[in-house]
């Protein structure tokens, strides 16, 4: 099945400062979203982006399909940015796979 | 408002007992699912449901039972035969399953003693 792999793993932060996650599968999608879920566990939906850029305040993201990645931007980050960020992409049955997150910690 | 409702939040349960985790959605979505999530991972797909009374198996099905007997409410029954339940739960629902976006309730945590 398709291979969804998230880098970093894990990213510590300065407020204020900028981070570019990454997102890479292993075959062609026509669904990806990313995804935050904050500490109380709930996945907030940020981007449905399978394909081009968009932009929703201090975040961003982009999806390249055909070299089969997708970059999540964050400028100035905030505490309230701490969290996991989850990729998800559509397998060749449709069902969303996930990859395992990256964790994001953002210090005062 | 439109949303997704998991209930309940938080569930304790002994051994050998069954539990029915509840999801309810008032989006008018057609396909809905039931992911796991295991502490530090990302999430497994259980069981999902395009349609009424139509569901199937996901990649962990074993041990988990679901039904789909009206468009707004898909629960999901965690079995004595899960050998290992304790985990956090995700309902989703999105339009249509291959190109809909998703979205997720708030989740039911359950722990068994």
């Amino acid at each position: 099945g398709i291979q969804v792999e998230q880098s970093p793993p894990d990213l510590i932060l300065q407020e204020g400062a900028n981070s570019t996650l990454r997102c890479n599968f292993s075959d062609s999608v026509n669904n990806l979203q990313w995804f935050h879920q904050n500490p109380w566990g709930q996945l907030i939906n940020l981007f449905y982006i399978p394909s081009g850029t968009k932009q929703n305040g201090r975040l961003s993201a982009t999806t390249v399909a055909t070299e089969r990645y997708s970059l999540l931007y964050i400028s100035s980050s905030q505490t309230t940015d701490s969290g996991v960020y989850f990729c998800a992409v559509n397998d060749n049955n449709n069902d969303m796979r996930f990859g395992a997150g990256t964790r994001l910690t953002v210090k005062p | 408002d439109g949303g997704i409702t998991q209930s309940p939040k938080y569930l304790f349960r002994k051994e050998g007992q069954n539990v029915t985790l509840s999801c309810e959605q008032n989006l008018n979505h057609d396909a809905m699912y039931w992911y796991r999530q295991d502490p530090g991972q990302g999430l497994r797909l259980i069981y999902y449901s395009q349609i009424v009374n139509d569901f199937q198996k996901g990649d962990i099905a074993e041990g988990y039972s679901v039904s789909r007997e009206k468009k707004e409410s898909f629960p999901l029954t965690v079995t004595s035969a899960q050998k290992n339940p304790t985990a956090f739960y995700l309902c989703a629902s999105s339009s249509q399953k291959n190109t809909g976006e998703l979205f997720f309730g708030e989740g039911s945590r359950l722990t068994v003693l």
